[in-house]
């Protein structure tokens, strides 16, 4: 397996546009997470999906971004509309009801 | 609500010294506890995974404890190398979710 596969790895955007992460988790896991890591936060916890289903959302910084697994081989973390401060790298990560496993990240700029 | 801390936050030591990274945590109810390396610009690579019923585990120069009653691990590198120049993060996976520390960034210069 390939492992998570995240795309972009990177994306540069003006302020006010819709931005679009994209996740393919590793076949077989049944828990997708989403991550954003910033100097200032650290890795923080955004949403995780369980069978498909949004499971905790707590960690959702605002309504502006929101996050679909429509089916167990695809997930999207959308932003709209992207600010400034959403700049950071957004992880995603898979597993099968142990540790997961993450994928190389996309390093998003919002200027 | 799980919070994860680790220190010190950054270490500069020269080449060969040994160090103790520390990692707390404020919930005991984990399922297991993880460091993680990630260099620069990367993804994160997984070091050490230790389950809850265990003490320790050991990697090459990488040994990493648990006691959980009191809600602390130590990651021990022996004899460190410029290579080892990167952030660690430990990590504990409760229920279905893994909580980030806030990282210890080590340099090891020649």
């Amino acid at each position: 397996d390939a492992g998570v596969i995240q795309s972009p790895r990177h994306e540069v955007t003006e302020m006010g546009q819709e931005v679009t992460l994209r996740c393919k988790p590793i076949s077989g896991h049944n828990s997708l997470f989403w991550y954003r890591q910033t100097m200032m936060r650290g890795l923080e916890l955004l949403i995780y999906f369980n069978n498909n289903v949004p499971i905790d959302d707590s960690g959702m910084p605002e309504d502006r971004f929101s996050a679909k697994m429509p089916n167990a081989s695809f997930s999207t973390l959308k932003i709209q509309p992207s600010e400034p401060r959403d700049s950071a790298v957004y992880f995603c990560a898979s597993s099968l009801g142990g540790s997961p496993l993450f994928g190389q990240g996309t390093r998003l700029t919002v200027v | 609500k799980q919070e994860v801390t680790q220190i010190p936050a950054a270490l500069s030591v020269p080449e060969g010294e040994n160090l103790v990274l520390n990692c707390s945590f404020t919930d005991s109810a984990i399922y297991n506890l993880q460091w993680f390396r990630q260099d620069p610009g990367k993804g994160l690579t997984s070091l050490l995974l230790i389950q809850s019923s265990q003490r320790e585990q050991t990697s090459g120069r990488l040994n990493a404890s648990l006691d959980k009653s009191s809600g602390r691990s130590t990651l021990y590198i022996a004899a460190s190398q410029p290579g080892d120049s990167a952030t660690y993060l430990c990590a504990v996976l409760n229920t279905d979710k893994l909580i980030f520390g806030t990282g210890t960034r080590l340099q090891v210069f020649p």
